[in-house]
């Protein structure tokens, strides 16, 4: 069974960048079609993705985080790895690692979900 | 951006009882939208895509419906285990993918 697990500091300062890892289990990384990516959720509020790559292809990126974001896979490890560089207050949010659940690049659903970090921005 | 609207936040509602939610595209997204629930304290799992099939595992009690720019997540009688947040997202018009601002469902 697919699992995907988050990892990474749970405080970050201000202006300093935020670094973290998924791990998966129950499946290669390199042998699917499927996409792999991430979501956040600031405390009590709602969903918003932040981007997603295949292992070969290029990223997609959401616009409003396009100039900050870098997403990247280890084949290697089975992981992929998320920065968010010049982190604001605005940033805290719980980050949820993910895989699109359709291997269409137009079936962007997602399936499954990582059970989430939290990460706190602040000095 | 595809902006994606839920109606009401918030719906209170009996155990056993019918419950109906709303999500409203700023623009056309075809049938290429999801659902899924949230917890407290939990990741989003997928209930529904392609507006109206159900994920594996999903009980029949969950329903998706419509296309275009409405569409409406129906619990025909809720159970305990249903009072969450739902939320809708597009896959239309990518990227970005969008989500909706949730409904939460809470015991009338």
């Amino acid at each position: 069974q697919l699992q995907l697990q988050e990892s990474g500091p749970g405080l970050v300062k201000p202006s300093e960048t935020l670094s973290l890892t998924c791990s998966v289990s129950g499946a290669s990384i390199k042998s699917t079609s499927y996409s792999w990516g991430w979501v956040r959720q600031p405390p009590g509020k709602g969903l918003e993705w932040i981007g997603s790559m295949h292992y070969s292809g290029s990223p997609y990126y959401n616009p409003s985080f396009r100039s900050r974001v870098n997403m990247s896979i280890d084949t290697s490890k089975n992981q992929f790895s998320l920065t968010l560089t010049s982190v604001t207050a605005a940033d805290t949010a719980v980050y949820y690692c993910a895989r699109r659940g359709s291997p269409v690049v137009a079936f962007f659903w997602i399936d499954p979900w990582g059970p989430g970090t939290l990460v706190t921005v602040s000095s | 951006e595809t902006v994606m609207t839920q109606s009401p936040a918030i719906l209170s509602v009996s155990p056993g009882e019918r419950a109906t939610l709303s999500c409203r595209a700023s623009q056309s997204v075809s049938n290429n939208l999801a659902w899924y629930q949230q917890r407290p304290g939990q990741a989003p799992r997928l209930l529904i895509y392609g507006a109206s099939t159900r994920a594996t595992g999903i009980p029949a009690r969950f329903s998706g419906s419509g296309s275009g720019t409405e569409f409406t997540l129906t619990i025909s009688s809720l159970q305990s285990e249903d009072f969450a947040v739902y939320y809708c997202q597009q896959y239309s018009n990518w990227p970005p993918i969008t989500f909706g601002g949730g409904t939460k469902v809470e015991i009338k």
